[in-house]
């Protein structure tokens, strides 16, 4: 899996946009940046992932910048409820089945 | 809409004891693990299976052992606890198109 640089905490206001970013200067071609995150006392959660077209769903959204060198998970109106660690991971489709989770970013939402 | 689900919550056991976590997914992915995290650490796997009457092992595998009798259900056991398996264990599914892992929501285990 290619190295992620994410930093190690943030804040946002209740309502407005959280914009996460990842460093992955040394992304192969054949590696799919993913999101997760970890609410306190919950388990890992999926957010989305993407290879090299911006992504939405019902959680996100994902940026991936034309050379594929970094990201930003974009919460669009973030919760009390969306305080966690998020967790960039970069990886191929036939990397095994182990996640390997970094620092991550520490998000605090606050009202 | 369940996910993946495990059983118990909480265990407080003896060492030495025997005990058996339960998962199981209804979302019929082949592949499925488990991982383990202490206090303030990374996710660490324990054993993984990419279907049925499938199964190896990952990082930490020493202590338990796995079976993998059907789809749903992956169960890890516990053979002889010990005080450093005191962990919070959680088990994952992978959608085999996406790659993405679906986790339950953990069986906290102390081990005294």
């Amino acid at each position: 899996d290619a190295k992620t640089t994410q930093p190690p905490s943030m804040d946002c206001a209740e309502g407005r946009a959280a914009n996460l970013p990842c460093n992955h200067s040394t992304i192969s071609g054949n590696e799919y940046v993913y999101w997760y995150r970890q609410i306190h006392s919950q388990g890992p959660q999926y957010i989305i992932h993407g290879l090299k077209n911006n992504e939405t769903n019902e959680m996100a959204s994902l940026i991936i910048t034309e050379d594929r060198k970094s990201s930003t998970l974009i919460l669009p109106h973030a919760t009390l409820r969306d305080t966690a660690v998020y967790y960039c991971i970069v990886r191929a489709h036939n990397a095994g089945n182990m996640l390997t989770f970094g620092g991550g970013t520490r998000l605090m939402v606050k009202p | 809409n369940a996910g993946v689900t495990q059983t118990p919550k909480f265990q407080v056991l003896k060492t030495g004891q025997s005990m058996t976590l339960q998962c199981a997914q209804d979302m019929n992915h082949e592949y499925m693990s488990w991982y383990r995290q202490d206090p303030g650490m990374g996710l660490r796997l324990i054993h993984y299976s990419v279907g049925a009457g499938i199964t190896d092992q990952g990082e930490v595998p020493n202590g338990y052992n796995v079976s993998r009798s059907t789809t749903e259900d992956f169960p890890l056991r516990l053979l002889s606890a010990a005080p450093s398996q005191t962990s919070v264990y959680f088990c994952a599914s992978t959608d085999r198109a996406t790659r993405a892992q679906h986790f339950g929501d953990g069986t906290r285990l102390s081990i005294l």
